[in-house]
């Protein structure tokens, strides 16, 4: 059984360039979840999506940042335009319904130069 | 909303000691608390988890306590082996909505 697929796992580029970082949930999952990851910071939760609709967006740092789901097996994390305060690991994770284990993709690594 | 808070922030032990993780939880609301491990460069794997229906849950060496009534629960490590080191964040869920919210982590280094 696949786990949740992250796609690239890392990403180098300059900033003011407009990056997008992919997911793919566990067939059957109706949750997905997007996270950044620093060591200042920690794992913050950025957005999340219910049967492909955004439910809480308040984590998302600036409108630089936006997040789609156009389908039940699918979801893109874009940031148009870089910085390099962008620079950290985005993590994927679906589950199947609230109050249940999240499942974690490997991340993206990203770093703004 | 939720927060959760996580201590310590680092903790060593010698080889084969336990080891105690605690977190607190402000919603009263929480139902599920779940444990991540992350190892370097990997993504967090969930190690064990319990309901508000439960005040106890074991798996193998690894327990997970509850108290309700303090809103705080603590992860016990017995028997602690290299494999053991790494991140281990706790989280709690349930209050209203379907997010799951971070402790900040501890990082834990079990020493030979």
């Amino acid at each position: 059984d696949a786990g949740v697929i992250q796609s690239p796992r890392h990403e180098v580029t300059e900033m003011g360039q407009e990056v997008t970082l992919r997911c793919k949930p566990i067939s059957g999952h109706d949750y997905l979840f997007w996270y950044r990851q620093t060591m200042m910071r920690g794992l913050e939760l950025l957005i999340y999506f219910n049967n492909n609709v955004p439910i809480d967006d308040s984590g998302m740092p600036e409108d630089r940042f936006s997040a789609k789901m156009p389908n039940a097996s699918f979801s893109t994390l874009k940031i148009q335009p870089s910085e390099p305060r962008d620079s950290a690991v985005y993590f994927c994770a679906s589950s199947t319904r609230e109050s249940q284990p999240q499942h974690f993709g490997d991340g993206t690594r990203l770093s703004i130069l | 909303g939720e927060n959760v808070e996580q201590h310590p922030s680092t903790l060593s032990v010698q080889e084969g000691d336990s080891a105690v993780i605690k977190c607190t939880y402000s919603d009263s609301a929480s139902n599920y608390f779940p444990w991540y491990k992350q190892e370097l460069g990997k993504r967090p794997q969930l190690i064990i988890d319990i309901r508000s229906n439960v005040g106890e849950k074991k798996d193998q060496r690894i327990a997970v306590t509850l108290n309700k009534t303090a809103k705080h629960f603590s992860l016990h490590i017995t028997e602690t082996q290299p494999e053991d080191s790494a991140v281990y964040f706790c989280a709690a869920s349930g209050g209203g909505d379907d997010k799951i919210i971070f402790g900040k982590g501890t990082r834990l280094h079990i020493l030979p």
